[in-house]
């Protein structure tokens, strides 16, 4: 059961366009989630996060917004450098687990040529 | 600050042998969790610990696998006896707190001859 979903496998954009990334979920009760940059043969990189009591978060370059009623999160980037390239995970968790284990996406590859 | 730790970074086993996987968590950070990574797949939770506990391990396998996270010293992602579908990437992660961002080591990718 996926409970988050990066649909896309595979993104491409042109330097200094937008870049957005969606995520989906499916369990109501996630109310945290985050955004990770990955480079092969590296670890994750923390790159944002939103609380469920947001609907937009913005650091720089980087936006995410929630939309709590289709269940949906997407990740904007303004303007997109050839540096972003990387596999971007969608992770969410839920308070109420008091655990706080990350349930991530598939990832989606993005591409951005200079 | 040092970051999460890992190592080691690289590790071969063949068939039935043990892997030792272990991870130091970043300074002041008591919170340790492991993700393994499945070939073109998503990170997927395996285990949480705190310092001497294991809190959840509902993503660990039921057998082979085990984990403990010591009052000193790295905490250590065991698997007994591998098989060739245990070759993925490991990651740890930790945090402050269960409400605080995840921060993860570069991973030990463990091939199974």
């Amino acid at each position: 059961d996926q409970q988050v979903k990066q649909n896309s496998p595979s993104l491409s954009v042109q330097e200094g366009r937008i870049s957005i990334l969606n995520c989906d979920y499916t369990n109501s009760m996630f109310d945290y989630f985050l955004w990770y940059k990955k480079y092969p043969a590296e670890g994750p990189t923390f790159l944002i996060s939103i609380s469920s009591i947001k609907d937009k978060n913005e650091d720089g370059r980087f936006t995410v917004f929630l939309n709590k009623s289709a269940k949906h999160l997407s990740l904007h980037i303004v303007p997109s450098q050839p540096g972003d390239s990387a596999v971007y995970f969608c992770a969410a968790s839920a308070g109420s687990s008091n655990t706080g284990k990350l349930i991530f996406g598939q990832g989606t590859t993005l591409q951005v040529k200079p | 600050n040092a970051g999460v730790m890992q190592n080691p970074r690289h590790l071969v086993r063949r068939r039935g042998q043990e892997a030792r996987l272990r991870c130091s968590p970043m300074k002041g950070h008591s919170h340790v969790y492991w993700y393994r990574q499945l070939p073109e797949e998503g990170l997927k939770f395996m285990v949480y610990l705190q310092k001497e506990n294991i809190i959840d391990e509902s993503g660990m396998p039921k057998e082979r696998f085990s984990a403990e996270f010591p009052k000193e010293g790295p905490s250590i992602l065991r698997i007994q006896q591998v098989v060739r579908g245990d070759s993925a990437a490991y990651f740890c992660a930790s945090s402050p707190s269960t409400q605080e961002t995840q921060y993860f080591g570069p991973g030990t990718r463990l091939l199974v001859l």
